[in-house]
């Protein structure tokens, strides 16, 4: 079993639709959760980070953490053509080496 | 601009050959980390280092070879490419050694013909 799972997708939206992204992970010890957004042939870009479970909102993006699921998730209000990019999910242990586990990604599509 | 630079953008090179491939870290930041991302793999972790020293190790092929220098910059040496190497090498900086997101650069892309 992958340490982090992400279903690739792809995801195809109309614009204004919300959008629900989820990774699943397995280990109980990770104890922080990002989100990263990659458009095509550009570097990975933070969008979201928490520590605990619970929510976390900032503008259209919600992240949301059920540590006794191991279940992260990412919510998309009233999508946009711009937000259409590969979505990352990491996950990571505190410590000195900082290593984060990666999603492959999900691709999503907001058509107009 | 993220504050992460890497160069070259684009590298086109022979089945064989070495290339060397640069970064420089945000301003401050003392971690450099460098991932390889092909389509079917997603992001792999291939080595951080920190303040100059190699501080955790992934899935880096003994054909490759890194280093951070005194001033944070770092370099990522591939040598006897293979066409299986073509793939986007990022290069990605943090502050610290706590807890944080990574700051990613735009990637060179490397192709092996």
């Amino acid at each position: 079993q992958k340490e982090v799972e992400q279903d690739p997708g792809p995801l195809s939206v109309p614009e204004g639709a919300i959008v629900s992204l989820n990774c699943t992970y397995s280990n109980s010890a990770f104890q922080y959760f990002m989100w990263y957004r990659q458009y095509s042939r550009k570097g990975p870009e933070l969008l979201m980070y928490t520590y605990s479970s619970g929510n976390k909102e900032d503008g259209r993006f919600t992240a949301q953490v059920d540590k006794s699921s191991k279940y992260i998730s990412l919510f998309i209000r009233d999508s946009q053509p711009s937000d259409s990019a590969t979505y990352l999910c990491a996950i990571g242990s505190a410590g000195n080496n900082r290593k984060l586990i990666w999603g492959l990604g999900t691709s999503l599509a907001v058509n107009p | 601009d993220s504050g992460v630079t890497q160069t070259p953008k684009h590298l086109i090179t022979a089945t064989g050959q070495r290339v060397t491939l640069r970064c420089s870290p945000r301003s401050g930041d003392l971690s450099v980390y460098w991932y390889q991302q092909s389509l079917d793999q997603g992001l792999q972790f291939l080595i951080q280092y920190y303040n100059g020293e190699e501080r955790a190790k992934g899935n880096i092929l003994e054909r490759f070879s890194a280093q951070q220098f005194p001033d944070l910059h770092s370099e990522l040496n591939l040598s006897s490419l293979e066409l299986g190497d073509s793939a986007l090498y990022f290069c990605a900086s943090s502050a610290d050694r706590g807890a944080g997101g990574y700051t990613f650069g735009s990637g060179t892309r490397l192709t092996v013909v």
